[in-house]
């Protein structure tokens, strides 16, 4: 079975332009969750994604969104990047959200903005 | 709210001799607790996770977790390390109230040496 699939796996942008990063579960997965992870913030949540519907979602600004579609496929969006939006995206999907279902992790899209 | 945290940036310890990762959490009601590991430019991979039952969990690789409800830790152990145990290893922490956001500690770094 295929794991969790990202890509682009690795991008360059600029200040000021916008990014999609995409994400396909495992198969038979529907809950699609997204982190981002930096050396001095860690891993942190950004948002989730259950049956199309957002679920949960962490402490970014607007200008961090995301979407889910009918076959669970996931895509990110960060409009308006800025210098700290450089950063390793990780995707993850488990069979159902919650509880002790268990997050299988993408390899990430590794984001520079210069 | 939930929080993990890791005490050690980083654990040396020499190939053959038994690994202590330290992990603890605060979480209101029941936890659900995970390890993962990181290598250089990959994602996270599961090791293991605690649900309730046994204290004692294993998991991938010769991994196992001790859960200690008292004092409120987490701690990830293997007997006999392996130069290839090398990583980063994350422990993280979901409660019930939290739909799939898995609340993940600072990392600790282990280096293994020959």
């Amino acid at each position: 079975k295929a794991g969790v699939t990202q890509t682009p796996r690795y991008l360059i942008k600029t200040r000021g332009q916008q990014v999609t990063l995409s994400c396909s579960p495992i198969s038979g997965h529907r809950s699609v969750s997204w982190y981002q992870q930096t050396p001095g913030q860690g891993l942190q949540f950004l948002f989730e994604y259950f049956s199309e519907t957002q679920r949960n979602k962490g402490n970014f600004p607007g200008r961090f969104s995301g979407r889910q579609f009918s076959n669970s496929r996931s895509e990110m969006n960060v409009s308006t990047l800025e210098l700290g939006d450089s950063a390793l995206y990780l995707c993850a999907s488990s069979l159902a959200a919650g509880g002790a279902n268990i997050q299988y992790f993408g390899a990430g899209t590794r984001l520079s903005v210069l | 709210a939930q929080s993990v945290a890791q005490p050690e940036d980083q654990v040396n310890v020499a190939e053959g001799n038994p690994l202590t990762v330290k992990c603890t959490y605060s979480v209101s009601g029941n936890p659900y607790l995970f390890w993962y590991v990181q290598y250089p430019n990959r994602g996270l991979q599961f090791l293991l996770k605690y649900i309730t039952g046994d204290n004692l969990v294993k998991g991938s690789y010769g991994f196992e977790a001790e859960f200690n409800k008292s004092q409120t830790s987490f701690h990830l152990k293997k007997p006999s390390a392996l130069v290839s145990d090398s990583a980063l290893y994350f422990c993280a922490v979901r409660d019930t109230d939290s739909w799939g956001k898995l609340q993940f500690g600072a990392g600790t770094q282990v280096v293994v040496t020959p």
